[in-house]
């Protein structure tokens, strides 16, 4: 069993509503990412947070918003998205980036597919 | 940005043959990982390799990692159907940089 818990598994929603995915580790990870994965694709980085700061913003849309309320938490909240949207969204966390000797092994929920009809 | 070149892009064979998938760059990692993905799921490390001509084994899955940090390849022997999957190499630049992943062998083994 993945030690990486995301929610839903699966979200369908129209253009207009607002929606969040949520991610829960507790390996202590200091480190917690979300990537967006299409099918037969690698998984592309959207968002990493580092001890809890939003590090790295992969140019990411703003309909498309992160929030780390604590070290184990990662959501992921949506807001008129476009169905090219459309994608399984994958959360990872590993050790923080930069630690000595880390090789930044990521653990992947099983993700959240959605829909945006 | 670093490109990690991964070749094939898909195999199809057959319960009990070999396979070997192959990860390139350019440039330098300092540490390369190897992932499989079964659909539906999300990616599962399997390896992580450091050391210049480092070779690992996980049961029938043979890992190398070239002498120049550089270049890595996957052998599975005797591949069975519960080998089918998505397999991703991806590399770290350096402690600091952010996972380069390459763009997926999709394995397929038929009984």
């Amino acid at each position: 069993d993945t030690e990486v818990t995301q929610t839903p598994k699966h979200l369908v929603m129209g253009m207009t509503n607002k929606k969040s995915l949520k991610c829960e580790q507790h390996m202590g990870h200091r480190a917690m990412y979300w990537y967006k994965q299409k099918a037969k694709k690698p998984p592309e980085l959207m968002f990493v947070y580092s001890y809890e700061k939003l590090s790295i913003n992969e140019s990411v849309p703003s309909r498309f918003s992160p929030e780390c309320p604590n070290s184990s938490l990662l959501n992921l909240h949506l807001h008129a998205l476009q169905p090219e949207d459309s994608a399984l969204y994958l959360c990872a966390s590993s050790q923080a980036p930069g630690l000595a000797g880390g090789t930044g092994e990521l653990f992947f929920g099983e993700g959240s597919r959605l829909t945006v009809l | 940005t670093q490109l990690l070149e991964q070749s094939p892009q898909f195999l199809s064979i057959q319960e009990g043959e070999n396979l070997t998938v192959y990860c390139n760059s350019s440039s330098v990692f300092s540490s390369l990982q190897w992932y499989r993905q079964e659909p539906g799921e999300g990616p599962v490390l399997l390896v992580t390799v450091v050391t210049g001509g480092e070779v690992k084994k996980l049961k029938r899955l043979t890992f190398q990692f070239g002498d120049a940090r550089k270049d890595s390849s996957l052998h599975i022997t005797a591949a069975q159907p519960g080998d089918t999957g998505l397999y991703l190499c991806a590399g770290a630049p350096d402690s600091w940089g952010k996972l380069q992943f390459g763009a997926g062998t999709q394995v397929v083994v038929t009984p």
